[in-house]
């Protein structure tokens, strides 16, 4: 079973339509993220929530909104999606424990197409 | 802003040879980590190897090892034998509060 999850996995949508991303994950992480992935470009920050009461923007925020429902809930939503916005969009999740390692651990990504 | 440098976007070896894939990165801070994932045509993201800076060592696991060097700001990834399935995208990555990727490099392996 994986451990975090995204739907759908892939979308076409066209311009100017609302369209939402969806995070879920079992690990019981308190830190999720939502990068997207462009080619010659890796990945790129979105938005980011260190617990359910704090999201901050990331290196790309523009364009794009968050909502941190639970713990383990945290969707992306493009609130009028636009061609440039097609990518692989991914989300993750981290522990703050005293583990302390930093490291994330990736959903299967969305592959988002905007016409 | 931190930076992170892969200089390579597409890099080749022989199975059963050693390849070594280039990471640079930019930052001010003295504590932070380091990491290479990487991206099979799946496109999963896995994790290969990490590193914490205030670590002298050199990471490793298993095939996989890293030279960290923390003046010259560097952080390289061996990949000893290489195997078929190692053939992927694998990017650097570089945390301090958020995690900054490299923009990859591809790597194929020929039989």
């Amino acid at each position: 079973d994986a451990d975090v999850t995204q739907t759908p996995r892939n979308r076409i949508t066209k311009t100017g339509k609302r369209i939402m991303l969806e995070c879920s994950q079992t690990k019981g992480h308190d830190r999720m993220y939502w990068y997207r992935q462009d080619p010659g470009l890796g990945l790129r920050l979105i938005y980011y929530s260190f617990d359910v009461k704090d999201i901050n923007k990331g290196e790309i925020s523009d364009g794009y909104s968050v909502s941190r429902q639970a713990q383990a809930k945290f969707s992306l939503s493009l609130e009028s999606a636009i061609p440039n916005q097609t990518a692989l969009y991914f989300c993750a999740t981290s522990d703050s424990g005293t583990s302390g390692s930093n490291e994330q651990f990736f959903g299967p990504g969305t592959r988002l197409t905007v016409l | 802003a931190q930076t992170v440098t892969q200089s390579q976007p597409e890099m080749s070896v022989q199975e059963a040879e050693t390849v070594t894939l280039s990471c640079t990165y930019d930052t001010s801070e003295s504590d932070y980590y380091l990491f290479w994932y990487k991206q099979p045509p799946s496109r999963q993201m896995i994790l290969v190897i990490r590193q914490e800076a205030y670590k002298q060592q050199n990471a490793t696991e298993n095939r996989f090892s890293v030279n960290f060097q923390k003046a010259a700001k560097s952080f390289s990834l061996k990949i000893s034998d290489s195997q078929l399935g190692d053939a992927a995208m694998y990017f650097c990555a570089y945390y301090n509060n958020d995690m900054r990727f490299g923009a990859g490099t591809r790597l194929t392996v020929k039989p």
